[in-house]
């Protein structure tokens, strides 16, 4: 059975680091690709960025890029989204996803994780 | 502001048909697959439709999916009160090089 497992709610204050995970399982991992997708409080899915395992090979969406860091470690078939100075404004439900990729298209996601909730207040 | 268009909310009764659509451009929609999600309150998206009309094993045939040009289409058939979600269209956007999400569609089954 594929899933993929994030981390637990976090509550960090504006300025602080973060690093959240998705760890995936029954599927080869090296195989698929993994994204982030953002949903702000009450709002929409937010397409953030991409990840192959296999060798890191990441694609970021305009609106994320330099704002957040994704990551992967196929050893503990695990991938990870990284803030290094969090704001209030990135307090959202974090989704991992799995997908395909080619050389220039991404296609859709059939397996998502549980979601991790980030809050950033002072 | 959101890359794909879809009205905010739809509504009609229980063993109804409704239908969501999904506005974009040459850039996403006119030239890439479409895929839509459903996301029940609280939960995560789950995938529905994939390469424009296709079901993954276990969606019933209920859900169709649908695309001409620069917009898509999902359709309902035989409305259920557990069909009352947040539903999204995706796809790629070849200006962007990134995934795009329309802004969701909430369906009511009154």
């Amino acid at each position: 059975e594929v899933q993929l497992v994030q981390s637990g709610a976090e509550v960090k204050k504006p300025g602080e680091s973060l690093k959240i995970s998705c760890k995936g399982s029954g599927y080869s991992f090296i195989t698929y690709w993994i994204a982030w997708v953002r949903q702000m409080p009450g709002k929409g899915l937010e397409w953030m960025g991409i990840i192959y395992p296999g060798d890191s090979d990441t694609r970021y969406s305009p609106s994320f890029q330099g704002q957040v860091t994704i990551s992967a470690d196929k050893s503990i078939t695990t991938a990870y989204l990284q803030w290094s100075s969090l704001k209030a404004s990135d307090t959202a439900m974090y989704y991992c996803a799995r997908s395909y990729c080619s050389s220039a298209y991404c296609y859709y996601f059939d397996y998502w994780g549980q979601g991790t909730l980030v809050t950033v207040s002072s | 502001q959101t890359v794909l268009t879809q009205p905010p909310s739809v509504s009609a009764a229980p063993g109804q048909k409704v239908t969501i659509s999904c506005s974009g451009s040459s850039s996403n929609i006119g030239n890439n697959y479409v895929s839509w999600y459903q996301q029940l309150p609280g939960t995560a998206p789950k995938l529905l439709i994939y390469d424009n009309n296709k079901r993954p094993s276990g969606i019933p045939d209920r859900f169709s999916g649908s695309k001409s040009g620069t917009s898509a289409t999902l359709g309902i058939t035989g409305l259920q009160t557990g069909d009352e979600a947040d539903y999204y269209c995706g796809t790629w956007d070849s200006s962007l090089s990134a995934g795009v999400f329309g802004g969701g569609t909430k369906l009511t089954v009154l």
